[in-house]
């Protein structure tokens, strides 16, 4: 059976902090990885990761995947209040469910000012 | 649309009734989602319809839980007989196509339904 698992659960600290989120898996026949921030409702889309060692950035927000280890982090340098939410970690495997992802429990970020 | 859409956004029934969740996907996207979120926890995924083809049900956690995709487009998730645990916000995704580069799935604002 797939599984992702993140750490921290959950996470405070003060605005201009830099935070690590960390995401590893076990999966067979892995595609890709994905993060997202969940604020209500809706994951929204961050980034989506398939080969090893090849940094993916946006702003603040980078991330990288190290497949021959099987996990994957998520930096946010510099953090504001508006980055408070739950970061998701999914991942997507081949076989029969090729279409599905995988998702880990998240991690809970709270960013006081 | 501009995004993924679902109704109700909120909905609170009896144990033992039925209910319909609905989910508009993107214009062109293909391929179709249905996730379960319960308090605390990740999403779990339940079934996905890509295209034609016959769906992948096999996150389905009874056979009280059934989803029709109709056209190719709007997607009906129907939980019968509903149970307290079955209380939970139901997101619905899309993509354009479910395995190849353009697999990035995007959400809806998701259901949050309630069984009392």
């Amino acid at each position: 059976e797939d599984k992702v698992v993140q750490s921290p659960l959950s996470l405070v600290v003060h605005e201009g902090d830099t935070v690590t989120l960390n995401c590893s898996y076990e999966v067979t026949n892995f595609r890709s990885l994905l993060w997202y921030k969940q604020e209500k409702k809706a994951p929204t889309f961050l980034f989506m990761l398939t080969s090893s060692g090849i940094e993916k950035k946006s702003g603040r927000l980078s991330s990288i995947l190290d497949k021959k280890e099987l996990f994957s982090i998520l930096n946010i340098t510099a953090t504001q209040t508006g980055d408070s939410a739950v970061y998701l970690c999914a991942v997507r495997s081949g076989g029969t469910s090729y279409g599905k992802l995988t998702f880990g429990q998240g991690t809970i970020l709270t960013v006081h000012p | 649309g501009a995004g993924v859409s679902q109704s109700p956004s909120n909905k609170v029934t009896e144990k033992g009734k039925d209910v319909e969740l609905r989910c508009d996907p993107i214009s062109g996207h293909t391929a179709l989602y249905w996730y379960r979120q319960s308090l605390g926890q990740g999403l779990e995924f339940l079934i996905y319809f890509q295209g034609n083809s016959a769906p992948d049900k096999s996150g389905l956690p009874s056979d009280r839980f059934s989803a029709e995709r109709t056209g190719g487009s709007v997607s009906t998730l129907t939980i019968q007989r509903t149970q307290q645990e079955d209380s939970a916000v139901y997101l619905c995704a899309s993509s354009f196509e479910s395995g190849g580069p353009a697999q990035t799935q995007y959400f809806g604002p998701g259901t949050r339904l309630l069984v009392l």
